[in-house]
């Protein structure tokens, strides 16, 4: 079983819509959860963190952790064609910090 | 300088060459990493320093060698790579003070091995 589990797309959603992206992770005793954001061609941008169970927005971003269920999730509102990107879900896994990602969501909002 | 600052940003090498890959962190973090990522597949970990010390390293090759003389900066030595070698390598630090914070990466080293 993969550590960190993501639908590897496309996810096409027209402008203006929600958009859902959706992660699960086998190690049960993770805490830390990370939503990243990777243009074509250039390096993960972090969006969004969480730590406790329920939603934490910011801006058009909502993340979501359920942790009985190993799931994370992240909406997005409102999209635009600028969210058009691969969405990294990481999960801090183990000693030293080490932060272990899906293989990315791609997402397309089209006009 | 800001951020996390790798260079260089593309490296074209053949099989038989040495070639260095360089990252610097200006953000104060104690942390540093190398990551790989070939397409259609996830970061992989490479290996992590925690105060100039490795403390993991994850079943790399030996044509890949890593260095940290200090909390700023990272190398990666490369030595005899192989074709399948060829990705983005991308170095991160954070503050390892818990895990409360996720990863600052730099722009990445596009690497093509001929």
């Amino acid at each position: 079983q993969k550590e960190v589990e993501q639908n590897s797309g496309p996810l096409s959603v027209p402008e203006g819509a929600i958009a859902s992206l959706n992660c699960t992770y086998s190690d049960r005793g993770s805490q830390s959860f990370f939503w990243y954001r990777q243009y074509s061609g250039k390096s993960p941008e972090l969006i969004m963190s969480i730590y406790s169970n329920g939603d934490k927005e910011d801006g058009r971003f909502t993340a979501q952790l359920n942790k009985a269920s190993q799931y994370v999730s992240l909406l997005i509102r409102d999209s635009q064609p600028s969210d058009s990107a691969t969405y990294l879900c990481a999960v801090f896994s183990g000693g030293y910090n080490k932060l272990i990602f899906g293989a990315g969501t791609r997402l397309a909002v089209h006009p | 300088e800001t951020g996390v600052t790798q260079t260089p940003r593309h490296l074209v090498m053949g099989m038989t060459n040495k070639k260095s890959l360089k990252c610097e962190q200006h953000l104060g973090h104690n942390a540093m990493y190398w990551y790989k990522q070939s397409a259609k597949k996830p970061l992989e970990l490479m290996f992590v320093y925690s105060l100039e010390e490795r403390v993991e390293n994850n079943s790399v090759p030996s044509r890949f060698s890593p260095e940290c003389p200090n909390s700023s900066h990272l190398f990666l030595h490369l030595h005899t790579l192989q074709p399948e070698d060829s990705a983005l390598y991308l170095c991160a630090s954070s503050q390892e003070s818990g895990t409360d914070y996720g990863y600052t990466f730099g722009s990445g080293t596009r690497l093509t091995v001929v």
